[in-house]
């Protein structure tokens, strides 16, 4: 059993950045992929990108491509996922989402970003 | 628009059998995940791979898939059951994931 856990709330001003972390336990000894997915307000889920560390490749939605960027250290199973450039647009929930070996998916608890001046 | 087209919603009364379909091009290539999400908490996976049901969930929970169209099946709805129900799939490249819209999913 996988389980991750995400950083805390952030309040951003506009044109800042805020970066997100997420921990995984359990279930890292063999290849995994992690996504950052986030639900804005009232809104459905949304998929930003994701990063197998492994072999430390990405892949981005092109909505986010050049205002995100996620990494991962493999010794400690954390990935971040940090967004730039930040509007009040993107104010959200933003989760981490983990992508095993055996198809199953697991989700961090959420973390809440606010864009506020 | 989403690639994965989702019911905005469903209405059932309890122990009744609800259905909640999801369609794109890429479902005949790429499998299908359902995640269940109750108001303020996080998503949970509830079918994997199109038809398999992870442990822990209940056997009420079965999934279906015919050419486009991925089916999540609840057979004899609970009240617990009431929540927003996201379908997942990966892009036909294999390189991205995609949702769909969403399904509020309303026990009578």
């Amino acid at each position: 059993q996988v389980r991750l856990v995400q950083s805390g709330a952030e309040v951003k001003k506009p044109g800042s950045s805020v970066r997100v972390s997420c921990k995984a336990s359990g279930g890292t000894s063999s290849s995994y992929a992690i996504s950052w997915v986030r639900q804005a307000p009232g809104q459905g889920l949304e998929w930003m990108g994701m990063i197998i560390p492994k072999f430390a490749t990405t892949d981005y939605t092109q909505k986010f491509q050049g205002r995100v960027t996620i990494t991962a250290d493999e010794s400690t199973s954390t990935a971040y996922m940090e967004l730039s450039s930040l509007r009040s647009e993107d104010t959200a929930v933003y989760y981490c989402n983990f992508f095993d070996s055996n198809s199953y998916h697991y989700w961090g608890q959420g973390t809440l970003v606010t864009v506020s001046p | 628009s989403y690639e994965l087209t989702q019911p905005p919603s469903v209405s059932v009364s309890p122990g009744q059998t609800a259905r909640i379909t999801c369609s794109g091009d890429a479902l005949p290539k790429q499998h299908a995940y359902w995640h269940q999400q109750k108001p303020g908490q996080a998503p949970v996976m509830v079918i994997y791979k199109d038809i398999e049901r992870p442990s822990g969930i209940p056997e009420r929970f079965s999934g279906s898939s015919s050419g486009t169209t991925v089916t999540l099946t609840i057979s004899g709805v609970q009240p617990e059951d009431e929540a927003d129900y996201y379908c997942q799939a990966a892009g036909t490249s294999g390189s991205y994931w995609m949702f769909g819209g969403g399904t509020k999913l309303t026990v009578l």
